[in-house]
């Protein structure tokens, strides 16, 4: 069945450092894929999506590239801040009426 | 932005009891889901709604489970019975069209505890 990988577990990083988080699935056709992040108390928020191969979604700094070669979908920020300590989950859909998957979440924090 | 409450956000209770679980979805908004997050696991897709009616769910979604948002009111998932298993943080969204056209915005979560 449809399934996403992400980097696990905790990421701690120094303000200024480059982030990447790892994110591969598993579906067939063109899986609509997501990036959502979690603030302490709240519920996830969308920070973007892709639907096709090659589309770049970005919001606030972040970005991921949608690539049905190698089924990633990589976060990456070139400079991170203390702010964008939160829980960041990938996640896709598979199109139609069928179930949306998460992934297991990477921690991310961001020392000064 | 548009904000999704939930209520309560802590619940704890007896395995076997009932317990419904209620989302005050955004107010225009048009399709409903519950997710269940058990501690250290990731978010799981349990049932979307859509026009009264359930339109997807999961092999979660067990029989114990219903949902329902009567006269526009809270959008609830009913638990009856608990069972230990079910002790999770359910998360509710909603969105204006389906998650493939549209942003899902989620709330907060309520933290479900069966003892």
């Amino acid at each position: 069945g449809d399934s996403v990988t992400q980097t696990e577990g905790q990421v701690a990083l120094s303000e200024e450092d480059f982030l990447t988080i790892h994110c591969n699935y598993s579906a067939s056709g063109y899986p609509t894929l997501f990036w959502y992040v979690q603030y302490p108390g709240e519920g996830p928020q969308l920070l973007f999506r892709a639907s096709r191969d090659k589309e770049k979604g970005s919001s606030r700094g972040f970005e991921a590239t949608y690539d049905k070669g190698t089924t990633s979908f990589h976060l990456r920020k070139a400079s991170v801040q203390e702010s964008d300590s939160a829980v960041y989950y990938c996640a896709l859909s598979g199109g139609g009426y069928q179930n949306f998957y998460f992934g297991k979440g990477t921690s991310l924090t961001v020392i000064p | 932005g548009p904000k999704v409450l939930q209520i309560p956000s802590h619940q704890i209770i007896d395995m076997g009891q009932m317990v419904t679980l209620n989302c005050d979805p955004v107010s225009n908004h048009l399709y409903f889901y519950w997710y269940k997050q058990i501690l250290g696991q990731q978010m799981e897709f349990l049932v979307n709604f859509y026009n009264g009616k359930v339109m997807e769910k999961s092999k979660l979604f067990k029989d114990q489970f219903s949902v329902e948002r009567p006269d526009g009111s809270y959008f609830t998932l009913k638990i009856q019975p608990t069972a230990l298993e079910d002790s999770a943080v359910y998360f509710c969204a909603s969105s204006l069209a389906h998650w493939n056209y549209a942003e899902q915005f989620f709330g907060p979560g309520t933290r479900l505890t069966v003892l």
